[in-house]
């Protein structure tokens, strides 16, 4: 069965610190796009960066990266200076390889931050 | 503003009631999706659309039906809700599966 893993249940990180998600996952093709998602308390799913598999640089949206191992079938989201709004919880995933844009989630990994 | 909405917002309902629940859009993307949210198991796909009368089933879709007879509107229908349908449910449109999805804000749906 195709998978997205997410091993780490809980997190914890304290403010201002940085702290990594991690993510795994499955797949036999070679051309895909990743995602992580949050989904803070108000239960509102958003986005929160995007990294297409055949580009080798590792996407970054301001205080969010991804450390994005192809052939490991890695895809880390690392949290730089974190804030306690980023408390929430996060989920990978990826579309199926049947090509009909069905995303794949994880299980998801709740993130607190310490003040 | 939010170009998804899905209605209602929380719902309590009985067992062996039929429960529909509504995802409007006004983005005019060709796909929409239903999932169900439950504690460690992520988000499940239960049905998606591709188009207007064109759906097909994800990977939980037992005791669920959906219909698409508009390109704004998805439907997610439970029969009869069972106490295991109890969860939170997402809708989400994408106009192609390569720059993520939109979610609507979710239904909590408690059976009881």
């Amino acid at each position: 069965a195709q998978t997205v893993t997410q091993s780490q249940p809980e997190m914890s990180v304290q403010e201002a610190e940085t702290v990594t998600l991690s993510c795994t996952y499955d797949t036999s093709e070679s051309d895909y796009y990743l995602f992580w998602y949050k989904q803070p308390p108000s239960r509102q799913m958003i986005l929160v960066i995007r990294q297409e598999a055949y580009k080798q640089q590792n996407a970054t949206e301001n205080r969010f990266s991804v450390n994005f191992q192809k052939a490991a079938k890695s895809f880390s989201l690392k949290i730089s200076d974190s804030q306690l709004g980023d408390a929430a919880m996060y989920f990978c995933a990826r579309p199926s390889t049947a090509g009909t844009y069905k995303y794949i989630f994880g299980t998801g990994t709740r993130l607190k931050v310490l003040a | 503003d939010a170009g998804i909405t899905q209605s209602p917002r929380h719902k309590v309902t009985e067992t062996g009631t039929p429960v529909t629940l509504r995802c409007h859009q006004t983005e005019n993307h060709r796909y929409m999706y239903w999932y169900r949210q439950d504690p460690g198991h992520g988000l499940r796909l239960i049905h998606y659309s591709y188009g207007v009368k064109d759906t097909d089933k994800g990977e939980v879709s037992d005791g669920y039906s959906v219909s698409r007879s508009k390109t704004e509107d998805f439907l997610l229908t439970l029969e009869s809700a069972t106490s295991s349908q109890t969860s939170v449910y997402f809708c989400a449109i994408s106009e192609s599966g390569n720059y993520g999805y939109t979610f609507g804000s979710g239904t909590r749906l408690t059976v009881v």
